[in-house]
């Protein structure tokens, strides 16, 4: 089955840099790869995707590459603000069946003021 | 985008009892819902996978006859923890998707904090 890696599993930034979150996936049938911002207690919300067909995706301070040959994808969050304080989950998606989401372990985004 | 809803958003049980957690879709038809289940600090393990009107289809390691899962129409799914011990204590989300457009995403629903005691 597909396995999903993510890394880093926490990252602390200060209020306007940059945040990455780096993603790895095992399955070259994953087509779909959705990003999720869970806040404490909240189930996910997705914030951005990118299909296999695409190698970049943008909306606003959020961006998302994908390069399928080496299976990576990567969230790219710039002008950091402390509201983005979550944490955030990559996934990808199988494209046959009835379409399994595996997650990555998650990553805890800090914002510091 | 669409919407889920997901009821209770907490619950508190005694050890033996049973609970019951719905799912609704509340503006499209969620011809497949996935029921998952997170530990503190943890990430998203899928449970089971189940299509309106038929069984559900549980990820190996989890027990069907504890984790009850009923999708008898197209806007609503429960998930039963027969049962419950004080390790089934955990979140629990349910998300649906509408396999009439294949190219829409899974929407989640915003987790039911379960507690065993």
């Amino acid at each position: 089955g597909e396995n999903v890696e993510q890394h880093p599993s926490t990252l602390s930034v200060q209020e306007g840099d940059s945040a990455v979150i780096k993603c790895t996936y095992s399955d070259s049938a994953s087509n779909y790869f959705p990003w999720y911002k869970q806040e404490l207690g909240k189930g996910p919300q997705l914030i951005i995707d990118i299909r296999s067909n695409v190698g970049e995706k943008k909306d606003q301070r959020i961006a998302v590459t994908l390069n399928k040959t080496a299976k990576h994808f990567s969230l790219h969050i710039t002008e950091t603000q402390p509201e983005d304080s979550a944490v955030y989950f990559c996934a990808a998606v199988y494209s046959g069946g009835y379409q399994k989401v595996t997650f990555g372990i998650g990553t805890k985004l800090q914002v510091i003021p | 985008g669409a919407v889920v809803s997901q009821h209770p958003s907490r619950v508190i049980c005694k050890s033996g009892t049973s609970v019951k957690i719905e799912c609704r879709s509340l503006d499209f038809q969620a011809t497949t819902m996935f029921w998952y289940r997170q530990f503190p600090k943890q990430s998203l393990m899928l449970m089971a996978t189940s299509n309106e009107g038929s069984k559900a289809t549980y990820e190996q390691g989890v027990e069907k006859d504890k984790f009850l899962i009923n999708h008898a129409s197209l806007t609503l799914s429960t998930l039963t923890v027969t049962s419950a011990h004080p390790e089934d204590s955990s979140f629990y989300i349910c998300s649906a998707k509408s396999f009439l457009d294949p190219n829409t995403e899974a929407f989640f629903g915003q987790g039911t904090r379960l507690t065993v005691v």
